[in-house]
């Protein structure tokens, strides 16, 4: 199975930063890699595929680059609502791997 | 819209079986796959499985193997996961997903609500 690691597993950050959340795969999954978020009591949302393309109606604040095994996630200038727990997920293979997610909360 | 609403909570005793459902709408039922996801309490997610809802075939993760039955009825646009002999680790949510495929791989978009499952003497 291919593992995938999150990193950091927590962030304290304020509105208006920088963030970058890192994900690695154990190894090489070209660019088939997605970022979910998820808010509190809700379902994961999709927000990008294919390592780097947004899924419609998701703010140009987020960007995802990467190939490979080493992947990020940016959001250039945090909202209030960005708040949340974000999960990469592998869709290389199958089992299809999450990683074990990044808490971005208010500082 | 596209919706997937799910079955409600379930409290099971260790060693019984759940059966959850996943009622799909807004779309023609047998072209997209149907995922299941769980995510245990505070912590990440955690693939279980898929099924075409064309032709009927699975796929599993191997952790679960021998313990997750997926099916579907496409008269019904409802797919069904099943996980049998609960143990106290099996308390979750359980997420049935659509699968879209896109260039490159494939993603999930979107999910049901979840079904909690609560495994307990």
């Amino acid at each position: 199975d291919i593992q995938m690691t999150q990193s950091p597993s927590s962030l304290s950050a304020s509105v208006g930063d920088r963030v970058t959340i890192t994900c690695r795969a154990s190894q090489s999954i070209r660019t088939s890699l997605n970022w979910y978020q998820q808010k509190p009591g809700k379902a994961p949302k999709f927000l990008i595929y294919a390592a780097s393309s947004l899924q419609s109606g998701v703010p140009s604040r987020f960007t995802g680059s990467g190939s490979g095994t080493d992947f990020t996630l940016t959001i250039s200038s945090l909202q209030p609502e960005d708040f949340a727990t974000y999960y990469c997920q592998q869709s290389y293979s199958t089992p299809k791997t999450f990683g074990q997610g990044t808490k971005l909360e208010i500082k | 819209q596209v919706q997937l609403v799910q079955s409600g909570a379930e409290v099971k005793k260790p060693g019984a079986s759940v059966k959850v459902s996943c009622k799909a709408s807004g779309y023609i039922f047998t072209t997209y796959y149907i995922h299941w996801v769980r995510q245990g309490p505070g912590q990440s997610l955690e693939w279980m499985g898929w099924i075409n809802p064309a032709n009927g075939n699975t796929r599993y993760s191997q952790k679960f193997q021998g313990r997750v039955t997926i099916t579907r009825d496409t008269s019904a646009s409802t797919g069904y996961m099943e996980l049998n002999s609960l143990r106290s680790e099996d308390t979750a949510l359980y997420y049935c997903a659509r699968e879209r495929v896109v260039a490159g791989g494939e993603l999930l978009d979107p999910w049901g609500q979840g079904t909690l499952v609560t495994v307990s003497s």
